[in-house]
């Protein structure tokens, strides 16, 4: 089983529409946990940094942890065609201090279609 | 926010040469840097921790020879590809981590390196 998992989709949803982002994992002592988005032939942009499970909301983003289930999500509420891109999940043990490495998903490439 | 900045954005070189790739961290100190390498349509794979003023740790598979990784300041860690081959081709990502900020991890724009 790979440490973290993300289906790539590719998800197309129409503008408005709230759209779920999902990553499992396996590695209980995972603590850290970020959503990037990244456009084509860009760099990834951080969205969202968590480090609880629960919720935590930032304008039409909502990344939700449950460390019980070992299960994060992303949703968007009200989407755009701004917001197609690839989104990718990351994660990371916080080991070592700022040495600490993120295991990426595979990433979820999703299209809003005007 | 903060922000990272690679340079240069895009390069050509011509196969057997050596192509070097910067990466700042413009408003913070980052004592550590990651490197990762993109293929189309994959996910970022890690190819070395940048420590700095300390040797790069080279995720497994990554040729330390090939790819010299140096972190001179706490702001600037740059990446050589030498001899570079067309297979070398990617996108190239690098990311800082700011110690100000819970360590949370910001990326550059990334670099493109086309060989020919």
């Amino acid at each position: 089983q790979k440490e973290v998992e993300q289906d790539p989709g590719p998800l197309s949803v129409p503008e408005g529409a709230i759209v779920s982002l999902n990553c499992t994992y396996s590695n209980s002592a995972f603590q850290y946990f970020m959503w990037y988005r990244q456009y084509s032939r860009k760099g990834p942009e951080l969205l969202m940094y968590t480090y609880s499970s629960g919720n935590k909301e930032d304008g039409r983003f909502t990344a939700q942890v449950d460390k019980s289930s070992k299960y994060i999500s992303l949703f968007i509420r009200d989407s755009q065609p701004s917001d197609s891109a690839t989104y990718l999940c990351a994660i990371a043990d916080g080991s070592g201090g700022s040495n600490y490495k993120l295991t990426f998903g595979k990433g979820t490439l999703l299209t809003v279609n005007p | 926010g903060a922000v990272v900045s690679q340079h240069p954005s895009r390069v050509i070189c011509k196969s057997g040469t050596s192509v070097k790739i910067e990466c700042r961290s413009l408003d913070f100190q980052a004592t550590t840097m990651f490197w990762y390498r993109q293929f189309p349509k994959k996910s970022l794979m890690l190819m070395a921790t940048s420590n700095e003023g300390s040797k790069a740790t080279y995720e497994q598979g990554v040729e330390k020879d090939k790819f010299l990784i140096n972190h001179a300041s706490l702001t600037l860690s740059t990446l050589t590809v030498t001899s570079a081959h067309p297979e070398d081709s990617s996108f190239y990502i690098c990311s800082a981590s700011n110690t100000g900020a819970g360590n949370t991890i910001y990326f550059g724009e990334g670099s493109w390196l086309t060989v020919v």
